[in-house]
């Protein structure tokens, strides 16, 4: 009874590749979230969706580009892969949105490694 | 610019000491701050939220506090044991359900 699964737990591919990692909740949160952790273990918002809608939008590539196909899935595209791009993907959902104070459950992380 | 910093060097103590973590920021006003356990491998995972307006949180042989003057979160282990080592992760809250997190101190406890 996973609460956050994320799939593939690890990708490797080549630059220019495209691919997808996939993220589910069983837990009936409104909001889900990816999130980039670098080699220096640095933990960066990306996206955010609240009931299939995107509420955060950090400053990233528009090759990364998240859906959000039901409230209980996100799932994020990368396109034209690139070296930079390599690190350890979460994905992350809490209950309600606007500016209470949730915390914020974890998948176990996509380790992506571009060559 | 806006900066939160957590000691980035290890902290090592022993086995039924305290262990005191810090989590300071400049520039954000966050109207709560969490703080997140995680392991090599593995996502991270909460531990404790407290808000702008508390001064202290506890949670069995955790505390944290949260100082808005000083800008400044400790979070405390009391009677720490080896299984406590991990990297820990303070996170502010700045709105619309946005943590924007610290670089983590990594926690050895010998025993």
């Amino acid at each position: 009874d996973t609460a956050v699964s994320q799939t593939p737990k690890y990708l490797v591919t080549q630059m220019g590749n495209d691919k997808s990692i996939k993220c589910e909740q069983n837990l009936g949160h409104d909001t889900m979230y990816w999130y980039k952790q670098d080699s220096k273990k640095f933990l960066k918002i990306m996206f955010s969706y609240n009931n299939k809608e995107l509420i955060i939008n950090e400053t990233v590539p528009n090759r990364f580009s998240p859906k959000s196909p039901d409230k209980a899935h996100l799932n994020l595209h990368i396109n034209s892969l690139e070296l930079g791009d390599s690190a350890v993907y979460f994905c992350a959902s809490s209950q309600g949105g606007g500016l209470a104070a949730y915390e914020q459950y974890f998948g176990p992380g996509t380790r992506l490694t571009v060559t | 610019s806006q900066k939160i910093e957590q000691n980035s060097e290890a902290l090592n103590i022993q086995e039924g000491k305290t262990a005191t973590l810090t989590c300071n920021y400049t520039n954000y006003s966050p109207a709560y701050l969490q703080w997140y356990r995680q392991d090599p491998g593995r996502g991270p995972v909460f531990l404790l939220l407290i808000r702008e307006n508390e001064k202290e949180k506890r949670k069995e042989r955790l505390k944290v506090t949260f100082d808005t003057t000083l800008k400044q979160s400790l979070f405390h282990i009391t009677a720490s044991q080896p299984a406590d080592s991990a990297t820990y992760l303070c996170a502010l809250g700045t709105g619309f359900q946005k943590l924007v997190f610290g670089t983590g101190t990594r926690l050895l406890v010998s025993p």
